[in-house]
């Protein structure tokens, strides 16, 4: 089973500031199945990345996706106020498919 | 748009059974395979199970298996999944979702399953 890890567990930052969220891999995600969601209370996850790098349809360009191998980032280059949330990583190229813990976007 | 919405989440006592549904439209039901997703408040998701569109391929995680059967009836748009045996580490927000390749860009609102005597 790929076990995920995602740092910081935290990150607190104002609206407007850029944020960058980092997924580690335990090992090589190949063909970058790798997929990042956001989630916010009461909700489900909200699909925003997925083949590591391809936005979803209707997320805002201000998020990206990179990386490869066993290191993959997210940045949100500006925060908007509803962009404070909880954000997963999942790789879906070895099943069992797997989330990583999250990272918590939060208002500084 | 895709539209999935859970039922039958609930209290139930260790060892006992509950069936989750989950009602789809927006989509062609019938052509996508379906998930369920568990997820524990202020933990990440964990995948437990899937099936293939015409139902005849079935997988499930090592911690479900055995206790847990995933079904669909096409004709009716409805997923399902039977909960035998439940305990106390089976207590979650059940999601049903799905997605074209491995990655979820439908989901459901969820449904709480609480195992506790």
């Amino acid at each position: 089973e790929i076990v995920l890890t995602q740092s910081p567990g935290t990150l607190s930052l104002s609206p407007g500031e850029r944020a960058t969220l980092s997924c580690r891999a335990s090992q090589s995600v190949s063909s970058n199945y790798l997929a990042w969601y956001q989630q916010k209370p009461g909700q489900a996850p909200r699909l925003l990345i997925y083949g590591a790098s391809s936005r979803a349809t209707g997320i805002p360009d201000r998020f990206s996706g990179s990386g490869s191998g066993t290191e993959f980032t997210l940045t949100i280059s500006r925060l908007e106020p509803e962009d404070f949330a909880v954000y997963y990583c999942q790789q879906y190229v070895t099943a069992p498919f797997t989330f990583g813990p999250g990272t918590k976007v939060d208002i500084k | 748009e895709v539209q999935l919405v859970e039922s039958g989440g609930g209290l139930v006592q260790p060892g006992g059974s509950l069936r989750l549904s989950c009602a789809a439209s927006g989509f062609t039901f019938s052509s996508n395979w379906m998930h369920w997703v568990r997820q524990v408040p202020g933990e990440g998701p964990v995948w437990v199970s899937r099936i293939n569109s015409d139902g005849n391929s079935t997988r499930y995680a090592d911690s479900v298996k055995g206790r847990f059967t995933i079904s669909r009836d096409n004709a009716k748009n409805m997923l399902f999944l039977q909960m035998n045996s439940l305990r106390a580490e089976d207590t979650a927000v059940y999601y049903c979702a799905t997605g074209a390749g491995g990655y979820y860009n439908g989901w459901g609102q969820g449904t709480l399953v609480t195992v506790s005597s």
